[in-house]
Order: C-alpha cells, then sequence, then structure tokens
C-alpha cells in the first residue's frame, strides 16, 4: 500500500509571506495531483505533474515534481487570505489504477 | 451549472437507520467514486464505477451499497447506521481513471449518525 506524507500539517502565515509545503513517499508515482479545499465544499484540483524534475507555475503557486517522482512541493508565493484551505497531494501508481491521497495541510493566511 | 452535485448536503440520523445519499454528475465523465473524509479530514477511496460497472471496492462494510442506473449517476446507500459512518463523504467523477486530468469533487454530504 503506498502511502503519502505532507509536511507541515498546520501553517499560519501572514498575508504577503512566501510558504512551501511537501508531499512525500517512498513510492513511485506515475503522476502527483495538489486539490484545495475549501470548508463545507470538495476538493479542487489545482496541478497535474507526471514527468521527474517538472516544474509548473500557476499563478503564485509553483509546483515541483521530484527527479525519481516520489516527492512534490508546493510554493505559494506573497500568500494571500484567499489562499487559505486544506492542500491535498495525490498520487497514481500504474497511471492511475491505484490512487492515494495524502492527509493534507491545512494553511491559514492571516490578514 | 454545477459540474458534480449531491444530496443531501447535511444528513442527521439516528443510529439503525438506513439512508442514501444521490449523485449526479453533467461533465460526460465515464467514472465515478465515492470517497469518505473522515474528522482528520483524510480522504479514502471507497468505490469506483466505470460506465456503470464497479471497478474499486475498498474494504468497506457491506452496510454500505452503491449503485449506478447510469455512467451519470452513482449513488450510496447505506443500512443500519453506525456511530462511526459519520464522516463528510464526496462523490467524484473523471475522465478515465482521473491520472492526468483529475477528480471533480462535489460539495459532500456531511451524515451525522446520533
Amino acid at each position: 500500500t503506498q502511502l503519502l506524507e505532507q509536511s507541515p500539517q498546520f501553517l499560519s502565515i501572514q498575508e504577503g509571506e512566501n510558504l512551501t509545503v511537501y508531499c512525500n513517499s517512498s513510492s513511485v508515482f506515475s503522476s502527483l495531483q495538489w486539490y484545495r479545499q475549501e470548508p463545507g465544499e470538495g476538493p479542487v484540483l489545482l496541478v497535474t505533474v507526471v514527468t521527474g524534475g517538472e516544474v509548473k507555475k500557476l499563478k503564485r503557486l509553483t509546483f515541483q515534481f521530484g527527479d525519481a517522482r516520489k516527492d512534490s512541493s508546493l510554493h505559494i508565493t506573497a500568500a494571500q487570505t484567499g489562499d487559505t484551505g486544506l492542500y491535498l497531494c495525490a498520487g497514481a501508481d500504474n497511471y492511475g489504477q491505484n490512487f492515494v491521497f495524502g492527509p493534507g495541510t491545512r494553511l491559514s493566511v492571516l490578514p | 451549472d454545477t459540474a458534480v452535485s449531491q444530496t443531501p448536503k447535511y444528513l442527521v440520523t439516528q443510529m439503525g437507520n438506513d439512508k442514501s445519499i444521490k449523485c449526479e454528475q453533467n461533465l460526460g465523465h465515464d467514472t465515478m467514486y465515492w470517497y469518505k473524509q473522515d474528522s482528520k479530514k483524510f480522504l479514502k477511496i471507497m468505490f469506483s464505477y466505470n460506465n456503470k460497472e464497479l471497478i474499486i471496492n475498498e474494504t468497506v462494510p457491506n452496510r454500505f451499497s452503491p449503485k449506478s442506473p447510469d455512467k451519470a449517476h452513482l449513488n450510496l446507500h447505506i443500512n443500519s447506521l453506525e456511530l462511526g459512518d459519520s464522516a463528510v463523504y464526496f462523490c467524484a467523477s473523471s475522465q478515465d481513471n482521473g491520472y492526468f486530468y483529475g477528480y471533480t469533487f462535489g460539495s459532500g454530504t456531511r451524515l451525522t449518525v446520533v
């Protein structure tokens, strides 16, 4: 069974600060996805990365897939209060035959 | 237009009752899922259906029975509800297995068993 770990579990920062959250596993994934979940809503897909070393940018968010495809990071530049939420990573093996979610990082951006 | 809609949003019921949660997607996706999110926010897959055919059936008590009348609908029926069934249940859909384009989730059904 593949497991994904996310760190930190909780993060509280001031608006305007930068932050990085991590997603790690001992297993290799075919693809890795990041989702953001706001209270009372379902997770919303932010990005999918499939190539080792791949970097994708989505406005102030930068996603990186590790060279060995076992880990990923999400960096947010100049955080805004609207970035507050639960950030979940999800990894797929065998090209999607098995999909597992990490426990999430709960981010609070304070005004 | 809501892409994945599930009803009801909230469900409070007594132990031993039977309840159903409905899910519909208008995205034209061929795969639908039920996930359970516990109090620690951990998302765990319960079932997956592809074109009305059961693909994934994780270790879930047989009190939980999914039903897919067509590829746009996946309902979840729960018999003899227990306190431990309290959680948020999410329906999701994807094109194929979601490997590249990911999942689209509904807004969840918060089930509270008292």
